[in-house]
C-alpha cells in the first residue's frame, strides 16, 4: 500500500462549483498535512497547512483532516477557471523529514 | 515569503553528457534541501536529501553515482545528472525549508523546477 493515495482524476467542473479533493494515508506517524497547487511546468506552491483534525479555512479553500480515518480533504468554493491546476496532497512526519506526496488530482474549471 | 531559485529551468542535452542543476535559497539558510523528480502525470518522488557539509541521503532505487548532489553552502545545492540518457528526461524540483517561517522546522518552499530533455 502506498503511503499516500490520491485519485489522479482528471476532474472537470463548471465555474462556480464546489470542488472536493481527497487523499488517504496509511501511517499514523504523519502529523502534518499540506495541499499544494501545481500549474503546468511549474513547481508546487503551498495552499494549506494543517496539523490537527478538523477544518482550516482560507478564503475559498477549506482543508479538512480526519486523523482517525487517515483522510484529508480540500474543498474549493466558487471555483474559478484560474483554479485549474494539479492539486497535490502531502504528508509529513515531523522535523526535517521530506514530504510524501500523493499523485495529484488534475482539476479543470470550465467557464 | 522566502524564495527558492532553480536554474536552469529548461535544458536539452545529448545522451551521454552531464547536466548540472542548481538550487538556491535566496533569503534564508537551508541546512537541508530535498531533490524530487516528477515524470509526466506522476507525483513528485523524492530522490535524495541534501545535507550541507555532508553526504546526501539517497532514496532506494536512486543511483548515487548517477545523480551527484553537492550541498557546499547553506544556500546552494546542486544536482548533477551524469551520463544522461533519454530515460532521465524528467522534471527535477528542489525544495528547502525556511526555519524562520512556519512551524515544526519551518515552511517548505519549492523551486520552479528544471525540465531536462535528453535526446
Amino acid at each position: 500500500q502506498k503511503e499516500v493515495e490520491q485519485d489522479p482524476g482528471p476532474l472537470s467542473v463548471p465555474e462556480g462549483a464546489i470542488v472536493s479533493l481527497n487523499c488517504t494515508y496509511s501511517n499514523s506517524a504523519f502529523q502534518y498535512f499540506m495541499w499544494y497547487r501545481q500549474y503546468s511546468r511549474k513547481g508546487p506552491e503551498l495552499l494549506m497547512y494543517t496539523y490537527s483534525s478538523g477544518n482550516k479555512e482560507d478564503g475559498r479553500f477549506t482543508a479538512q483532516v480526519d486523523k482517525s480515518s487517515k483522510y484529508i480533504s480540500l474543498f474549493i468554493r466558487d471555483s474559478q477557471p484560474s483554479d485549474s491546476a494539479t492539486y497535490l496532497c502531502a504528508v509529513l512526519r515531523s522535523g526535517n523529514t521530506p514530504l510524501v506526496f500523493g499523485k495529484g488530482t488534475r482539476l479543470s474549471v470550465i467557464a | 515569503g522566502a524564495v527558492v531559485s532553480q536554474h536552469p529551468s529548461w535544458v536539452i542535452c545529448k545522451s551521454g553528457t552531464s547536466v548540472k542543476i542548481e538550487c538556491r535559497s535566496l533569503d534564508f539558510q537551508a541546512t537541508t534541501m530535498f531533490w524530487y523528480r516528477q515524470f509526466p502525470k506522476q507525483s513528485l518522488m523524492l530522490m535524495a536529501t541534501s545535507n550541507e557539509g555532508s553526504k546526501a541521503t539517497y532514496e532506494q532505487g536512486v543511483e548515487k553515482d548517477k545523480f551527484l548532489i553537492n550541498h557546499a553552502s547553506l544556500t546552494l545545492s546542486t544536482l548533477t545528472v551524469t551520463s544522461a540518457h533519454p530515460e532521465d528526461s524528467s522534471f527535477y524540483i528542489c525544495s528547502a525549508r525556511d526555519p524562520g517561517q512556519g512551524t515544526n522546522g519551518g515552511e517548505l518552499f519549492f523551486g520552479e523546477g528544471s525540465r531536462l530533455t535528453v535526446l
